[in-house]
């Protein structure tokens, strides 16, 4: 089976732009979900999606946000960037059912200058 | 915030040499998991540990959990340069719980040097 695959790989942005990252699970998961990685914060949970719903959601504001779609891939979106926006985006999968382990894409390195 | 914390945030050793990371946590969990990352990419799943187990092997890979202490080790014999990555321990993504996410350390970076 192929991986999970995250696109685009490398993106560069200015303040107050916004952006979107897509992002397609292993075939067969239902559940996505997404984390940001900063050297300062580490690896944090935004959100996990499962069959189109939202399931999970990590202490970050409004400004990101995500969806997944019938085929469960997924979407996050940051809108109005600030500087601290800048990270590695990664988006993990799993099955989603009594599954624990998840399976992360390569990520998408986000710089906001 | 983080619910596990590694210990040591870095270590370097030689090949052939033994490599343990420590991890604590601070509330009850169901799993722990370890994890490994090379280089600023993506997380590689390296093993997962339920709290009813005391001990897990994978390979090289040697992982301990202590649920009294809340704590994990995960111990690599034999390491090799290819070793050389970042580990984390993650607690959480618990469906079973209904809980998808993971909340990660900040952890181990390893160095091996040939």
């Amino acid at each position: 089976k192929a991986g999970v695959t995250q696109t685009p790989r490398y993106l560069i942005k200015t303040r107050g732009q916004q952006v979107t990252l897509s992002c397609s699970p292993i075939s067969g998961h239902r559940s996505v979900s997404w984390y940001q990685q900063t050297p300062g914060q580490g690896l944090q949970f935004l959100f996990e999606y499962f069959s189109e719903t939202q399931r999970n959601k990590g202490n970050f504001p409004g400004r990101f946000s995500g969806r997944q779609f019938s085929n469960s891939r997924s979407e996050m979106n940051v809108s109005t960037l600030e500087l601290g926006d800048s990270a590695l985006y990664l988006c993990a999968s799993s099955p989603g059912q009594e599954y624990n382990e998840q399976f992360f894409g390569p990520g998408t390195r986000l710089t906001v200058l | 915030s983080q619910q596990g914390e590694e210990d040591p945030q870095a270590l370097s050793i030689q090949e052939g040499e033994n490599a343990t990371m420590n991890c604590s946590y601070k509330t009850s969990i169901n799993n722990l998991q370890w994890y490994r990352q090379n280089s600023g990419r993506g997380l590689v799943h390296l093993i997962l540990i339920r709290s009813n187990e005391r001990e897990k092997h994978s390979g090289r890979l040697r992982v301990t959990l202590d649920t009294s202490k809340k704590s994990s080790s995960l111990l690599i014999t034999a390491s090799r340069a290819a070793d050389t990555a970042s580990y984390f321990c993650a607690t959480g993504g618990d469906y079973g719980g209904s809980q998808g996410n993971l909340i990660f350390g900040k952890g181990t970076k390893l160095s091996v040097k040939p």
